[in-house]
């Protein structure tokens, strides 16, 4: 059962570089979400989606860019990296509404931009 | 304004030791209420919903218990591998809101 997985786990940045970071999941969930976590502060929702071809604006968008072209990848973007995006980023996984229904994380991708 | 604040920020505790954690929450139309458990390098791990006061869910040496303004999770007789973060979660009426807390982080010494 591979779950939430994400890929990479681990990426240093130079400010200004862009990157993909990638989310599948194999448990056939509508709903997909993106969050940033950082220390003294709770996950925060950066964008999310409510099935295939739909995104939308979470929290703290600014920065990144979302895309979800297949029901099992949700994918995000940062265009124009900066030290203030160095963060632990988890993507998660539901089977509908998230303010019912039980979240499913992934490992975590580690992105520190220099 | 909706919030969700949890304490303490962190609990050390003897093998063995009973404790509560807190989660204080602020919310418009509360409904659901989310405890996770993260490891360090890891993702948040779902441990139990709670959706209406009074409510209460057992696993193991954990029990979530569900109030209006407030959720615990009491850990009876912890044992060191129960050490991690220990994550709210409360999710609100109107456009997919979903808070969480910091997180208390929890070591049971041996």
């Amino acid at each position: 059962n591979a779950g939430v997985t994400q890929t990479p786990k681990f990426r240093v940045l130079k400010t200004g570089q862009s990157m993909t970071l990638l989310c599948a999941q194999d448990m056939n969930h509508e709903y997909m979400y993106w969050y940033r976590q950082d220390p003294g502060m709770g996950l925060r929702l950066i964008h999310y989606s409510v099935g295939e071809g739909t995104t939308a604006k979470g929290e703290v968008p600014d920065g990144y860019n979302v895309s979800r072209l297949k029901k099992q990848n949700f994918l995000l973007g940062l265009e124009s990296a900066a030290p203030s995006q160095t963060s632990v980023y988890f993507c998660a996984s539901s089977w509908g509404d998230f303010g019912v229904d039980i979240q499913y994380f992934g490992a975590g991708t580690r992105l520190s931009v220099l | 304004e909706d919030q969700v604040t949890q304490s303490p920020e962190a609990l050390r505790l003897q093998e063995g030791e009973s404790s509560s954690l807190n989660c204080s929450y602020t919310v418009s139309g509360l409904r659901g209420l989310f405890w996770y458990r993260q490891d360090p390098g890891k993702g948040p791990e779902f441990l139990f919903t709670l959706y209406s006061a009074g409510e209460e869910k057992e696993k193991e040496r954990l029990k979530a218990t569900l109030t209006k303004k407030e959720s615990f999770l009491h850990i009876t007789a912890p044992k060191p591998e129960d050490s991690a973060t220990y994550l709210c979660a409360v999710g609100g009426s109107g456009t997919y809101k979903y808070i969480f807390g910091t997180g208390t982080r929890l070591k049971v010494l041996a």
